[in-house]
């Protein structure tokens, strides 16, 4: 069984177009979270949720736009893309925001953009 | 802000030799985390530590929080390639988990 899935795996576009990446756990757990990573491996976190609040917001630019339905799933919706959105999108999800929680990703969402 | 620093940034080691890789902070941390991130696949986590001057061992793996909790090291002996990856060290803060720049690990056999 997968427990944090996303999709699309991979996702080629051209720029200015508007692009979603879903995601959804069957953990139970209540935080979800996106995290970007670079061409240099860098894991940076984007956006945090909390039983579908919004908790964490990375100075990220107002293009990406998470949605949480439920505390199972947050997609991630981007418009008028740019290459330098290109990327690796990790979905990944915690028990709760608690310090020391293990955090567990999804395999990713390769998105090129060109 | 807080943040690790990850030294080396590479590691290329031959296989059966030991390496070391370090995760140095300039403030202190109430614990760490480990993880691991194989060519084209997603970070895994390995391990926590919490306690000052913590040991704890996996197999050829022993992870080591500083006495301060300032910096963690992680030690693998006898390098196989199945340990070819990018290994991350993450502190939480601020109900996030930050995660290092990672040392990208390449092994010739």
């Amino acid at each position: 069984d997968t427990a944090v899935s996303q999709t699309p795996k991979y996702l080629v576009t051209q720029m200015g177009n508007d692009k979603s990446i879903k995601c959804e756990q069957n953990l139970g757990h209540d935080t979800m979270y996106w995290y970007k990573q670079d061409s240099k491996k860098f894991l940076k976190i984007m956006f945090s949720y909390n039983n579908k609040e919004l908790i964490i917001n990375e100075t990220v630019p107002n293009r990406f736009s998470p949605k949480s339905p439920d505390k199972a799933h947050l997609n991630l919706h981007i418009n008028s893309l740019e290459l330098g959105d290109s990327a690796v999108y990790f979905c990944a999800s915690s028990p709760s925001t608690d310090s020391g929680n293990t955090i567990y990703f999804g395999e990713g969402s390769w998105l090129t953009v060109v | 802000g807080q943040q690790v620093m990850q030294i080396p940034q590479y590691q290329h080691v031959q296989e059966g030799e030991d390496f070391t890789t370090y995760c140095n902070s300039s403030t202190t941390l109430s614990n760490i985390q480990w993880y691991k991130q194989r060519p084209g696949g997603h970070p895994v986590f390995l391990i926590q530590l919490v306690k000052s001057g913590e040991v704890k061992k996996q197999k050829r793996l022993t992870f080591q929080f500083g006495e301060a909790k300032k910096n963690s090291s992680l030690h693998i002996t006898a390098t196989q390639t199945t340990d070819v990856g990018t290994y991350f060290c993450a502190y939480s803060s601020d109900y996030k988990l930050s995660f290092g720049a990672g040392t990208t690990v390449t092994v010739r056999a």
